[in-house]
């Protein structure tokens, strides 16, 4: 059984970075047959998607193009899992954030297990 | 205002069935797999159809997806009151190049 665990909530400072990671068991980071998402949900903007890494070959990594600019997702190998960096934050970048396995059986873009959700409030 | 349009609410009886609608374009649903979620609140959305009508292990044979040009329809029979959540479709956008969902449609069975 796969499960994704996320770090714990936090407040970030408006202009500051926000780092979030995600811890995977039951699958490997590496898997061909996987992507490894960030997505996030705020009552104002609902479900939007920031972006993902996965492995074919070699690491790739693609961004929403509304994030691009100052979002960094980075596979660590060595733990088996993946980070969120969003920089230069605003009191919209406020909500919970979720990561999730995206299925490749389809076309990658299901998202068939997600973590517990963390909330980032951005707030001096 | 969310790429794909689904209605606020739907509410149905017990035991009846319920269709929640998804609207979107040629460049989202016209082209690409629609998959749909359920939010219970204050947990994280899970899978249940994918690939317009197919279902994870473990989701039961009420629940069914299908699509047609650029609207898809997510079908629930038997309903239960443990039904009532939130759900959502989402799809890949060929235009915008991400992922895009639904805002969301309440499913209340009175």
């Amino acid at each position: 059984q796969v499960q994704l665990q996320q770090s714990r909530p936090g407040l970030v400072k408006p202009s500051q970075t926000l780092s979030l990671t995600c811890a995977i068991s039951g699958d490997s980071i590496s898997s061909n047959n996987a992507a490894w998402n960030w997505i996030r949900q705020s009552p104002s903007r609902g479900l939007e998607y920031l972006g993902r890494t996965y492995y074919r070959s070699k690491w790739y990594s693609d961004y929403a193009v509304s994030v691009q600019s100052r979002i960094t997702i980075n596979p660590d190998t060595s733990k088996n899992q993946f980070s969120l960096q969003l920089h230069s934050v605003t009191p919209e970048d406020t909500a919970v954030y979720y990561c999730a396995r995206g299925y490749c059986g389809g076309d990658c873009y299901s998202f068939d297990y997600w973590g517990q959700g963390t909330l980032v409030t951005v707030s001096s | 205002q969310s790429v794909l349009t689904q209605p606020p609410s739907v509410s149905a009886a017990p035991g009846q069935k319920v269709t929640i609608s998804c609207s979107g374009s040629s460049s989202n649903i016209g082209n690409n797999y629609v998959h749909w979620y359920r939010q219970l609140p204050g947990a994280a959305p899970k899978l249940i159809i994918y690939d317009n009508n197919k279902r994870p292990s473990g989701i039961p044979d009420r629940f069914s997806g299908s699509k047609s040009g650029t609207s898809a329809t997510l079908g629930i029979t038997g309903l239960q009151t443990g039904d009532e959540a939130d759900y959502y479709c989402g799809t890949w956008d060929t235009r915008l190049s991400a992922v895009v969902f639904g805002g969301g449609t309440k499913l209340t069975v009175l």
